[in-house]
């Protein structure tokens, strides 16, 4: 079935520090690829999406490469910032939507 | 634009006993989602509805939970009766089809079973 796996964490920086968070996926067909965030007390948002194969998503300094060669969807920023501390969700999408298990991140000043 | 709205934003009950819960999706989303957020874990898909006819809810726990969408429009989730397990988030989405585009989520509510 359609599934992503994500790096587990917790994960702490410190601020102005390089993130990657992994993500691969499995999936029959060809998926949309996304990223939400959920920051402390509030709802899930997009943070970015990526709908073929090599479309980079990017937003608020993220970015992520759909790499179908590799079923990977790795998240990235190259300085992260105190206000980034969230749970990151990858998700894809064929018709439903399926999310890994979250991954939290920490950035201490 | 306004969001995807649900109520209530919190809930407590004791075990064994029913509770719903009531989500207005984004006017016009013909697709809306139903996912259980259990603390420390991803979004896990319940049910999904296309219009008023169920897609998917090949992970809805048939024997206590029940959704419907009669109209089209708003939906409503019900548990009867409610486990200590079933204490989670639980998250209403919409889209405009069934497709590959983002789900617009509402803000929950979160359930404790006592």
């Amino acid at each position: 079935g359609n599934s992503v796996t994500q790096m587990e964490g917790p994960v702490t920086l410190s601020e102005e520090a390089f993130l990657t968070i992994n993500c691969t996926y499995t999936a029959t067909g060809y998926p949309s690829l996304f990223w939400y965030v959920q920051y402390p007390g509030e709802g899930l948002q997009l943070l970015l999406k990526a709908t073929k194969a090599d479309d980079k998503g990017s937003n608020k300094g993220f970015e992520a490469t759909y790499r179908k060669e590799t079923t990977s969807f790795h998240l990235e920023k190259g300085s992260v910032q105190v206000s980034d501390s969230a749970v990151y969700f990858c998700a894809l999408r064929i018709g439903d939507m399926r999310f890994g298990a979250g991954t939290r991140l920490t950035v201490k000043p | 634009e306004a969001g995807v709205a649900q109520s209530p934003r919190y809930k407590i009950i004791e075990k064994r006993q029913s509770v719903a819960f009531w989500c207005n999706p984004i006017s016009g989303h013909a697709t809306l989602y139903w996912y259980q957020q259990i603390l420390g874990q991803g979004p896990k898909l319940l049910i999904q509805f296309q219009n008023n006819g169920v897609v998917d809810d090949s992970q809805l726990p048939k024997d206590r939970f029940s959704a419907e969408r009669l109209k089209g429009v708003d939906s409503t989730l019900k548990i009867q009766p409610a486990k200590l397990e079933d204490s989670a988030v639980y998250l209403c989405a919409s889209s405009p089809e069934r497709g590959r585009e983002k789900l617009f989520f509402g803000s929950g509510t979160q359930l404790s079973v006592l």
